[in-house]
């Protein structure tokens, strides 16, 4: 199965703390992105690293991707109340099905 | 001016009724899937469908099934209705290919009684 895992299920920080995010896969992939979901809404896309890729930034997320290990993780800096969510790692590969195939989440809580 | 629009936003029934969600993207993608996420908010793919070509998970029961009147939408229709098909249901949009960002809907909490 292509299906993710992320750890740890759930994380509560501070406001203003860095918060940390883990997500292993089993199969060689061709791009993994990470998806944020507020609560009782759809999933929206944050950011994308290709396999040839090994870290990426977009303001105060950074996402690394170490395929030897099959693994990757987001970080967000400086956090916010409004971080709260849970966050989806998605990994893609290119085959006739041509799906993407979403982690179990975490689930972050940003105390003001 | 919504990207992926999923109606209804919630749908209660009972068990043996069939029903539909509609879902309607208006971004010009190719390719539409419908997911399913459970209590746990595991996410689960059960079809994508794109130029006419429906892929489903296998473990998807046939009591599912996605129509497309056009590239632009893809509904789901529920059979025989059961209450473990009570759950939150997406759909979803993508260009074919790489890399295959996807836009989700808002979601359909369906509850079976």
């Amino acid at each position: 199965s292509q299906q993710g895992e992320e750890d740890p299920q759930a994380l509560s920080i501070q406001e203003g703390e860095n918060a940390t995010m883990n997500c292993s896969y089993k199969t060689s992939i061709n791009n993994l992105q990470w998806y944020r979901q507020n609560s009782g809404r759809g999933l929206v896309h944050l950011i994308l690293i290709r396999s040839n890729e090994r870290e990426k930034h977009s303001g105060r997320l950074r996402v690394t991707l170490d395929t030897s290990k099959k693994s990757s993780s987001l970080l967000i800096t400086a956090s916010r109340a409004a971080d709260t969510a849970s966050y989806f790692c998605a990994t893609f590969k290119q085959t006739g099905a041509n799906n993407l195939f979403f982690g179990t989440g975490t689930r972050l809580t940003v105390i003001p | 001016d919504t990207a992926v629009s999923q109606t209804p936003k919630y749908l209660v029934t009972q068990m043996g009724n069939d029903k539909s969600i509609k879902c309607e993207q208006n971004l010009g993608h190719d390719t539409m899937y419908w997911y399913k996420q459970d209590s746990k908010k595991f996410l689960k793919i059960m079809f994508s469908y794109n130029n006419k070509e429906l892929i489903i998970n296998e473990t998807v029961p046939n009591r599912f099934s996605p129509k497309s009147p056009d590239k632009a939408h893809l509904n789901l229709h529920i059979n025989s209705l059961e209450l473990g098909d009570s759950a939150v249901y997406f759909c979803a949009s993508s260009l074919t290919g790489t890399p295959l960002k996807a836009f989700f809907g808002q979601g359909t909490r369906l509850t079976v009684v």
